[in-house]
């Protein structure tokens, strides 16, 4: 599976969109982009995925650039709810090894008041 | 979404006792599980792949007479930590996918287990 890197920390104010970006510059053409989020002391919870083009859900939205190399899910009004560790892993989809991910260090973020 | 529930959430044992911790997949059925490790401050590692009627992959490095894996139906996958020590202290979480609903994976809420 590509590596993946994220910033280590970002803060975002409340009510404000929040962006986390990812760089997946290995991906290759099967590999979809998938996103999870952990909350402290909790189990990682899926957001959204895509293999090409932006997709949204009633969580956010990720948008990957034409060349896949990268990609940005848009929290569009964060809440303090919002505040965990935000992981970007890119796989192959589907098949028995679907629940099979790597973790990297993930982005944290912080939504102040 | 697919439900994942892990059993217990939290569980303190003493040194050299094993514990057993329990992976369900609610409303699904689960041909693979997948189980892993978190301490503190640091990402999710993956420990191995639990494989419903056959035995368990384990990635490197992962002692697997230390952490039986068992996964005697297609609904339930079980960990235990066997003789267990303080540094086996730990977030434990366990995933699974609903390979006829959707590609991603939904996971358990975690088990901390504190050896004492």
């Amino acid at each position: 599976d590509a590596k993946t890197t994220q910033p280590p920390s970002m803060d975002c104010a409340e009510g404000r969109a929040a962006n986390l970006p990812c760089n997946h510059s290995t991906i290759s053409g099967n590999e979809y982009v998938y996103w999870y989020r952990q909350i402290h002391s909790q189990g990682p919870q899926y957001i959204i995925h895509g293999l090409k083009n932006n997709e949204t859900n009633e969580m956010a939205s990720l948008i990957i650039t034409e060349d896949r190399k990268s990609s940005t899910l848009i929290l569009p009004h964060a809440t303090l709810r919002d505040t965990a560790v935000y992981y970007c892993i890119v796989r192959v989809g589907g098949g028995n090894q679907g629940g099979k991910l790597i973790f990297g260090q993930g982005t944290e973020l912080s939504v102040k008041p | 979404g697919a439900v994942v529930s892990q059993h217990p959430s939290r569980v303190i044992c003493k040194s050299g006792t094993s514990v057993k911790i329990e992976c369900r997949s609610l409303d699904f059925q689960a041909t693979t599980m997948f189980w892993y490790r978190q301490f503190p401050k640091q990402s999710l590692m993956l420990m191995a792949t639990s494989n419903e009627g056959s035995k368990a992959t384990y990635e490197q490095g992962v002692e697997k007479d230390k952490f039986l894996i068992n996964h005697a139906s297609l609904t339930l996958s079980t960990l235990t930590v066997t003789s267990a020590h303080p540094e086996d202290s730990s977030f434990y979480i366990c995933s699974a996918r609903d390979p006829g609903a959707s590609t991603e994976a939904f996971f358990g809420q975690g088990t901390r287990l504190t050896v004492v």
